[in-house]
């Protein structure tokens, strides 16, 4: 079975650094990895996801993340945070079945 | 299409009653997904459909709880006789059948048992 960890329940950065939030994950087959965000009172969102093409993957809002098979890894990075990118942040990942799990997530804090 | 819709948005219901909600998934997608979130957490999978055939149940998920989709299209969660436990908030997700696509989100249906 699949499944991620997010390292780091808060992570808090200041307007204008860089944005780096933790995914680890597990699977017995070549994986999918998705990044979704969550909003407050709002459903989730795709940022991004890795479908074994580019190990570098460009998403939405100026987010990116890497592929690192050796690592299991797929972190998720900004260069530059908004105070706009405050949110809830999701890994998740899904194998040949597509039955996606996700990971108990990230909340991102921008300061000013 | 407007996306994946849910109702209702919000439900409060006394413990031990039945409570229902419905999802209608984005209309060409033949997988739907039930997921329940809990403050703090992330959305923890219930079951999943492919077209009107559940493919699969969470082993966590107490027998109280039921989802149909009889024509392949919208689909139903039912949670008979509810506990205080059971308030989260309760997620539909739809998706095409090819494993690299990604699964697009309701806003939920948030349960309050009382």
């Amino acid at each position: 079975a699949q499944s991620v960890t997010q390292l780091g329940s808060h992570v808090s950065v200041s307007e204008g650094a860089l944005v780096l939030l933790r995914c680890n994950y597990s699977s017995s087959v070549p994986p999918y990895l998705f990044w979704y965000v969550q909003y407050p009172n709002q459903g989730l969102q795709l940022l991004l996801k890795y479908t074994s093409a580019a190990t570098l993957v460009k998403g939405i809002n100026g987010f990116e993340a890497e592929f690192k098979k050796s690592e299991t890894s797929f972190h998720l990075t900004k260069p530059s945070a908004h105070m706009s990118d405050a949110a809830e942040y999701f890994c998740a990942v899904s194998a040949k079945n597509n039955d996606m799990r996700f990971g108990a997530g990230t909340r991102l804090t921008v300061k000013p | 299409d407007t996306g994946v819709s849910q109702d209702p948005r919000h439900k409060i219901t006394k413990r031990g009653q039945n409570v229902t909600f419905r999802c209608d998934p984005i209309s060409e997608h033949n997988r739907l997904y039930w997921y329940r979130q809990t403050l703090g957490q992330g959305p923890e999978f219930l079951t999943y459909f492919q077209n009107e055939a559940q493919l699969e149940k969470s082993r966590l998920l107490s027998d109280r709880f039921s989802a149909e989709r009889p024509k392949g299209s919208f689909s139903t969660l039912e949670i008979q006789r509810t506990e205080q436990g059971d308030s989260a908030m309760y997620l539909c997700a739809s998706s095409l059948s090819q494993m690299n696509t990604e699964a697009f989100f309701g806003q939920g249906t948030r349960l309050t048992v009382v």
